[in-house]
């Protein structure tokens, strides 16, 4: 059973502050690594993707893949209110089905 | 660039009924895909389509069915609504074929309630 985890939060933070945001998976045969942010109501969104080790940066949003240790992680930088919603680590598996699997997502609350 | 459209937006059905869920994409990607979301469940796959022409099943088809009408339509079918089908539904489609291309692009969501 391919599993992707995260932790459900939610997680707080004070305007300007760095948020981390944390995804564990199980299958080493993972692929991409993909970040989206859902606002409550609305459909999810992508922030980014990564399939190297290490560490991608896109303005204020870095990925960060370990694939030794099987995780991944979002870092906001500055954050703030408007960064407040569920995010989304989604996994692809290799393999014939090149399967997407997701995780239940975390929530962030940015406090002004 | 509407990227994703799907139709209806909400939609309130009586058991039993049946109703197709409409969707297209103007993006002239090869994959779509049927989600349905429910809290602590997260995203769950109904049904996708590779490339035009060929379905599969997903983690939760049963009660589905759906319909790779051209490269850019895929509607998903409830045959005789239940109220375990009470969700919110997301179309999606992807380019595929590289890393980049699986990205999923995500239409608004259809809010389904079944009584």
């Amino acid at each position: 059973q391919k599993e992707v985890e995260q932790n459900s939060g939610p997680l707080s933070v004070p305007e300007g502050a760095i948020a981390s945001l944390n995804c564990t998976y199980s299958d080493q045969g993972s692929q991409s690594f993909f970040w989206y942010r859902q606002y409550s109501g609305k459909s999810p969104e992508l922030i980014m993707f990564i399939y190297s080790n290490g560490d991608k940066e896109d303005g204020r949003f870095t990925a960060q893949l370990n694939k030794a240790s099987q995780y991944v992680s979002l870092l906001i930088r500055d954050s703030q209110p408007s960064d407040s919603a569920t995010y989304l680590c989604a996994v692809l598996y290799a393999g014939n089905n090149r399967k997407l699997i997701w995780g239940l997502g975390t929530s962030l609350a940015v406090n002004p | 660039n509407a990227g994703v459209t799907q139709t209806p937006k909400f939609q309130v059905l009586k058991t039993g009924q049946s109703m197709t869920l409409q969707c297209a994409q103007d993006m002239n990607h090869n994959s779509m895909y049927w989600y349905r979301q429910d809290p602590g469940m997260g995203l769950r796959l109904i049904y996708y389509s590779a490339s035009e022409g060929t379905t599969d099943k997903g983690e939760v088809p049963n009660g589905y069915n759906v319909s790779r009408l051209n490269k850019r339509e895929f509607s998903l079918r409830l045959e005789s609504a239940a109220p375990s089908q009470t969700s919110v539904y997301f179309c999606a489609s992807s380019e595929a074929h590289s890393p980049s291309g699986n990205t999923i692009y995500f239409g608004e969501g259809s809010w389904l309630t079944v009584v």
